[in-house]
């Protein structure tokens, strides 16, 4: 279907370590967004790719869109608990028509 | 410069009642979208407005319905309520069909007894 998968579905980690989540396609995507959503919270645009093995970085984090363009990475380094909150890759069709990703919630244990 | 606000923030319906939600998208933005997300879930894409008629619809039956105003506000309707209809609604805003990243309000929780 149209879905972009994530894993994992769930990650804690200790406060300082890093995370992954990835994100994967069965169909080329034209570009991929990432969405962070805190806990309660909306969901707040953090960044989109649209080449192909496009790395793109804010501060802590670094966005990757595979040479494929059928998944893509969010890294964090050196986790804070500012960081909490649930991260969604979305797929874009046609007009800002956006299909979510199961997302990856992040726990940060102090 | 205000974002996107929708209202109420909560509300409860019994089944078989109607719900209308509202929205103003943020300042310049002239197209809306609406999103459903049940707990735990990401949010799924019902319909977007743009000048003032439907533009694309995702995968929801007709009883969820829409309009959008000459001053860019839009309501979500949703008739005969369903228990599976408790959610969280987003509304989202964006300056045009095609420019990326959308602008999420509040959202306002659903929840039908």
């Amino acid at each position: 279907g149209q879905q972009v998968m994530q894993i994992p579905q769930y990650q804690h980690v200790q406060e300082g370590e890093d995370f992954t989540t990835y994100c994967n396609s069965s169909t080329t995507l034209s570009n991929i967004q990432w969405y962070k959503q805190r806990p309660g919270g909306h969901p707040v645009f953090l960044i989109q790719l649209v080449k192909s093995g496009e790395v793109k970085k804010q501060k802590r984090l670094t966005f990757q869109f595979g040479e494929a363009k059928k998944n893509s990475s969010l890294h964090i380094t050196a986790t804070q608990t500012t960081d909490v909150g649930t991260y969604f890759c979305v797929r874009q069709t046609g007009a800002n028509n956006l299909f979510f990703g199961t997302g990856t919630r992040l726990t940060v244990i102090p | 410069d205000a974002g996107v606000t929708q209202s109420p923030t909560h509300l409860i319906k019994t089944r078989g009642q109607q719900v209308t939600l509202r929205c103003s998208p943020k300042s310049g933005h002239d197209t809306v979208s609406w999103y459903q997300q049940a707990l735990g879930q990401g949010p799924q894409f019902i319909f977007q407005y743009y000048e003032e008629e439907e533009r694309q619809r995702g995968n929801f039956p007709d009883r969820f319905s829409g309009h959008q105003f000459p001053n860019y506000s839009s309501e979500l309707n949703v008739n005969a309520l369903l228990l599976g209809d408790s959610a969280l609604y987003l509304c989202a805003s964006s300056p045009g069909l095609y420019s990326g990243e959308l602008f999420f309000g509040e959202g306002s929780r659903l929840t039908v007894l």
